[in-house]
């Protein structure tokens, strides 16, 4: 239940296209959405983040949509491009035992070509 | 500048060997944690720490150690007993474990030879 299932695990966009990753998970416990990016050889950047009070959060080319119903939320990139290269994890957070307990999906591995 | 800074950045060692992982943090942070990355994984907790002298097992702690004795440091020990311990080990931070984001270091590659 504490699962977040991620997909694609690769996906190849052209540059100016739109890059779309998306997750689900089962426990409706969880109340904190992040989306890290990370680069080779790097560690994951906190790049988007929403509460599940929110159906939508926008930052730059950068959208979060989430359906609370569904249980699913997805990372939309916009106009991608070749420097947006990355890995994108989701993930999913819950308080419990004093702490708040993030579950991370499994990575998508995004390669934008000019 | 602030952040998390995590060395070596690639160590190796031999087989029944323990081997101790160092980060350190200038972000002021109460909270850090430790987590292993292994390819087509998410990240996986090892442990974590609320507080200084403080800490407690995530969810792949068998084989691994760790201290907290100073607020900015929190050395991860592998020991010979974690049986695969190949992997990237990633140390992060946050203000307090309630905290939703968490800071990143670079990161550490341990190979076993």
């Amino acid at each position: 239940q504490q699962q977040v299932k991620q997909s694609p695990q690769s996906l190849i966009v052209q540059k100016g296209g739109i890059s779309i990753i998306n997750c689900a998970y089962e426990n409706t416990a969880f109340d904190y959405f992040p989306w890290y990016q990370q680069f080779p050889g790097k560690g994951p950047a906190l790049l988007i983040a929403i509460r599940p009070d929110v159906s939508e959060k926008k930052e730059g080319r950068f959208t979060i949509s989430f359906n609370k119903s569904a249980k699913q939320f997805s990372l939309h990139i916009m106009d991608s491009q070749p420097g947006d290269s990355a890995t994108y994890f989701c993930a999913a957070s819950v308080s419990t035992g004093g702490y708040q307990k993030v579950t991370f999906g499994t990575g998508t591995k995004l390669q934008v070509i000019p | 500048d602030g952040g998390i800074t995590q060395s070596p950045k690639y160590l190796f060692r031999k087989e029944g060997q323990n081997v101790t992982l160092s980060c350190e943090q200038n972000l002021n942070h109460d909270a850090m944690y430790w987590y292993r990355q292994d390819p087509g994984q998410g990240l996986r907790l090892i442990y974590y720490s609320q507080i200084v002298n403080d800490f407690q097992k995530g969810d792949i702690a068998e084989g691994y150690s760790v201290s907290r004795e100073k607020k900015e440091s929190f050395p991860l020990t592998v020991t010979s007993a974690q049986k695969n311990p190949t992997a990237f080990y990633l140390c992060a931070s946050s203000r307090t474990v309630m905290n939703t984001e968490a800071f990143f270091g670079q990161g550490t590659r341990l190979t076993v030879v």
